[in-house]
């Protein structure tokens, strides 16, 4: 298997711009997880999905980021108006309940740097 | 999200030492524990979970957990420069997949 692929890997765009973040699971796995990581607040949850619903946003910082997940093997976090306090690397990962739970597979991430 | 807390370090241990890393959690809902490894500019990765008070062990390392205590630890025996990396404690809730990860303890092995 190919792993989580998430693109693009490096963004760097500027304040007020919208960014949108891709990422592609695990075939067959039905979790699908956000994280941004910062040195300051390490690695927070977004959001995550099970089978394409969303179960839980609360991680999500404000209005201007928002996550779909139209079908089991794609799904976007889109931030607009981007703000330079957004610039962090974002994970998406995935996970099989079949598992037990606990086992997330990181992508490699996306390093944003909004100026 | 300040649920889990870790000593950011960092620690540094000399080569065939033992690296003990320590994580302390405020929600006693939590039932399942993981640690995972992440080298610098990499993704993060698993090496142990933990669901049970105790110890449990796989090759150079062991997990502790005491939820009286609110404490969980990994102990590296045998300490190999390529065990240098950050290390990131999480928890999960009953039935939850999803985990609340500490801010990572960096560990260095010196040669």
């Amino acid at each position: 298997d190919a792993g989580v692929i998430q693109s693009p890997r490096h963004e760097v765009t500027e304040m007020g711009q919208e960014v949108t973040l891709r990422c592609k699971p695990i075939s067959g796995h039905d979790y699908l997880f956000w994280y941004r990581q910062t040195m300051m607040r390490g690695l927070e949850l977004l959001i995550y999905f099970n089978n394409n619903v969303p179960i839980d946003d609360s991680g999500m910082p404000e209005d201007r980021f928002s996550a779909k997940m139209p079908n089991a093997s794609f799904s976007t976090l889109k931030i607009q108006p981007s703000e330079p306090r957004d610039s962090a690397v974002y994970f998406c990962a995935s996970s099989f309940a079949g598992h037990g739970g606990g086992e997330l597979f990181f992508g490699e991430g996306s390093r944003l740097t909004v100026l | 999200q300040k649920e889990v807390e870790q000593n950011s370090g960092p620690l540094s241990v000399p080569e065939g030492a033992i690296a003990s890393l320590n994580c302390t959690y405020s929600d006693r809902g939590s039932q399942s524990f993981f640690w995972y490894r992440q080298y610098s500019g990499k993704s993060p990765e698993l090496i142990m979970f933990i669901y049970s008070n105790g110890d449990k062990e796989d090759g150079r390392f062991t997990a502790q957990l005491n939820k009286a205590s609110q404490y969980v630890s990994l102990l590296i025996r045998d300490s190999q420069p390529s065990d240098s990396a950050t290390y990131l404690c999480a928890r999960g809730d009953s039935g939850a997949n999803n985990l609340f990860f500490g801010t990572g303890t960096r560990l260095t092995v010196i040669p």
